[in-house]
């Protein structure tokens, strides 16, 4: 089983600055990992998948990267709405029957 | 617009059985693989299972912790997906969502996520 770990847990952070989020897996998973963000009450929302191609929507202030076992996802600028959850996703190995723990990005 | 919407969540006692469904639209349902995950209270996502779609077998597959207890199926004429689960525990208690797939290189990614439906087991 692909053990997928997440760091920090807690990121904070202060408007307008830049995030960086890094995923580990714990062997290689190729571009095979997706980045999903979930706010309290709400589903997750899928950002990143292929480790570097932004989903449907999804603003240009996102963007991914790293391959085989270390990833990256970067909030350019982070506005009010980003404060959230970030979860890593692997699917190298499908099914996903992992995911990372997660990095909460709080208000600093 | 693309949607899923679960349903049939609630209380229910240790050993009894719930079926959750999951309704599609926006989309051709029959061309998709889904999926269901589940995130305990203040935890992170878990995988319960996911059916494939019919063009590939509707074939299913489930994590080793509802195996044999959780059935995934589907309607295509409906436009839904079904959780069966019988013999609940206390550690099933959880919100389930209902996930779309799309394949991508080697696996499947879940880019159409449910609201999410809470099942709560408890004596």
């Amino acid at each position: 089983e692909i053990v997928m770990t997440q760091s920090p847990a807690t990121l904070s952070v202060s408007p307008g600055e830049r995030a960086t989020l890094s995923c580990r897996a714990s062997q290689s998973v190729s571009s095979n990992l997706a980045w999903y963000q979930q706010k309290p009450g709400q589903a997750p929302r899928l950002l990143i998948y292929g480790a570097s191609t932004r989903a449907t929507g999804i603003p240009a202030r996102f963007s991914g990267s790293g391959s085989g076992t270390e990833f990256t996802l970067t909030i350019s600028s982070l506005q009010s709405e980003d404060f959230a959850v970030y979860y890593c996703q692997q699917y190298n190995n499908w099914p996903p029957r992992t995911f990372g723990q997660g990095t909460k990005v709080e208000i600093k | 617009e693309v949607q899923l919407v679960e349903s049939g969540g609630g209380l229910v006692k240790p050993g009894r059985s719930l079926r959750l469904s999951c309704t599609a639209s926006g989309f051709t349902f029959g061309d998709y693989a889904m999926s269901w995950f589940r995130q305990a209270p203040g935890k992170g996502l878990e995988w319960v299972g996911f059916i494939r779609s019919k063009a590939y077998g509707g074939t299913t597959e489930y994590a080793a912790s509802v195996k044999g207890r959780f059935t995934i199926s589907r309607d295509d004429s409906k436009s839904i997906a079904y959780l069966q689960m019988n013999s609940l525990k206390t550690e099933d208690t959880a919100v389930y969502y209902c996930t779309r797939l799309f394949y991508d290189s080697s696996g499947y990614v879940m880019d159409v996520w449910g609201q999410g439906t809470t099942v709560t087991v408890s004596s």
